[in-house]
């Protein structure tokens, strides 16, 4: 099983539609949890930090679900340059000196 | 957020030569760096832990010898790769975290090695 799973999608959605990603994580002892951004050819770019307590910063809403060990993230009125692949991202450690631990990605076309 | 650097972005070499790249965080001290691959329409896969002043710990499957890493101030990583072959083409990415809360990291813009 992998350590972070995420559906490849692609989703394709026409603008100002709204999109949920899903991520599973096998760890129970990970820590920190994070959504990265990727465009093609491109480095992963911090979308948001995932806190326990659920997140939102403008369009995007992030949440965590310990129990589960379960993390979404919401987009509301999509752009077309919100297309890009969504990296799941977690973090084992509760100290810097532990890296991240990637999903495969899911990736998000937005049509006009 | 917090700025990291690599150099060169693109880099073309033959079979058999060695490849150096840096990776600088530019506007924060990194005790520790983290150097990832990835392939094309793959993850990223971490390769090694670069830490500051020590050795850098490899990931398994991972060789130490044909994948050198220095980390000799809190600012700057190598990664050489040595007797390059066209199966280590890929594009190489690393990251240093800053110390937020969460231990976000920051990744540098990546460089895209092509062995011919």
């Amino acid at each position: 099983r992998k350590e972070v799973e995420q559906d490849p999608g692609p989703f394709n959605v026409p603008e100002g539609a709204t999109v949920a990603f899903n991520c599973t994580y096998s760890n129970s002892a990970s820590q920190s949890f994070f959504w990265y951004r990727q465009d093609c050819r491109k480095e992963p770019k911090l979308l948001m930090s995932v806190y326990s307590s659920g997140n939102e910063d403008g369009r995007f809403t992030a949440q965590l679900n310990r129990a589960s060990q379960y993390i979404s993230l919401l987009i509301r009125d999509s752009k077309l340059s919100d297309s890009a692949t969504y990296l799941c991202v977690v973090n084992l450690g509760s100290t810097g000196r532990r890296a991240l631990t990637f999903g495969s990605g899911t990736r998000l076309q937005v049509q006009p | 957020g917090a700025v990291v650097s690599q150099h060169p972005s693109r880099v073309i070499c033959k079979s058999g030569t060695s490849v150096k790249i840096e990776c600088r965080s530019l506007d924060f001290q990194a005790t520790t760096m983290f150097w990832y691959r990835q392939f094309p329409k793959q993850s990223l896969m971490l390769m090694a832990t670069s830490n500051e002043g020590s050795k850098a710990t490899y990931e398994q499957g991972v060789e130490k010898d044909k994948f050198l890493i220095n980390h000799a101030s809190l600012t700057l990583s190598t990664l050489t790769v040595t007797s390059a072959h066209p199966e280590d083409s890929s594009f190489y990415i690393c990251s240093a975290r800053d110390q937020g809360q969460h231990y976000e990291q920051y990744f540098g813009p990546g460089t895209r090695l092509t062995v011919t």
